[in-house]
């Protein structure tokens, strides 16, 4: 059965760098997610991004981040300038779109910030 | 936004024994999913069920769409079956976002 891959699967990074979390969506998919899960919290919705340009976004999702396709195949979530707070369980999902479809999620990436 | 609601919120069981998990949401919904999360932290996808019920081996959902819940039942639990169990939900335009519940966590003990 076909996959959303993520990369890595662990993070570490000090604070005020730059981090890519990338993530290869199931191919025949139209609609891509990333969701963030705190330690010990519900997983929350990030931005969402369909036919090149964003859906939706949060208002976690401020100008910190930012989202490309690059390639058509992949998929990747930007932070500039890391902070503490944005250590989290970072999830990439992907969905066929239209009515009765799931979204289908990654293993996720462990982002740590130190 | 949408309201979703998740009962109970810590439940210990023996091996062997049966439990059910319920989810209230606020709002109509076309998307409900049911994950568990496990130690490793993955979302491993149980149910896609917007209405009606569904079975798979010892775990089974129903989502009454009318009345706004779902229940996921477990039976003959086993210590496998620990973690989070989390429900989600997206509203009627498609192509939209999951909003989670705060998540069940189900500790079974041998």
């Amino acid at each position: 059965e076909p996959e959303v891959t993520q990369t890595p699967s662990h993070q570490v990074t000090q604070m005020g760098q730059e981090v890519i979390l990338r993530c290869v969506p199931i191919s025949n998919h139209l609609y891509f997610y990333w969701y963030r899960q705190i330690l010990g919290q519900k997983v929350e919705f990030l931005v969402s991004f369909y036919n090149n340009e964003i859906s939706e976004k949060s208002e976690i999702f401020d100008d910190q981040f930012s989202v490309e396709r690059p390639d058509g195949s992949n998929f990747t979530l930007k932070i500039r300038s890391t902070k503490l707070e944005d250590s989290a369980m970072y999830f990439c999902a992907s969905c066929a779109g239209g009515f009765n479809q799931p979204q289908h999620f990654g293993d996720g990436t462990r982002l740590s910030i130190l | 936004g949408i309201q979703v609601e998740q009962s109970p919120p810590d439940l210990i069981l023996q091996e062997g024994a049966n439990s059910t998990l319920r989810c209230n949401f606020s709002d109509s919904v076309n998307n409900l999913q049911w994950f568990h999360q496990n130690p490793w932290g993955q979302l491993i996808n149980l149910f896609y069920i917007p209405s009606g019920t569904k079975q798979n081996g010892r775990l089974s959902a129903t989502t009454v769409a009318t009345e706004r819940y779902s229940l996921l039942y477990i039976s003959s639990s086993q210590t496998t079956d620990s973690g989070v169990y989390f429900c989600a939900v997206e509203r009627n335009e498609y192509g939209n976002k999951l909003v989670f519940g705060a998540g069940t966590i189900l500790r079974v003990k041998s």
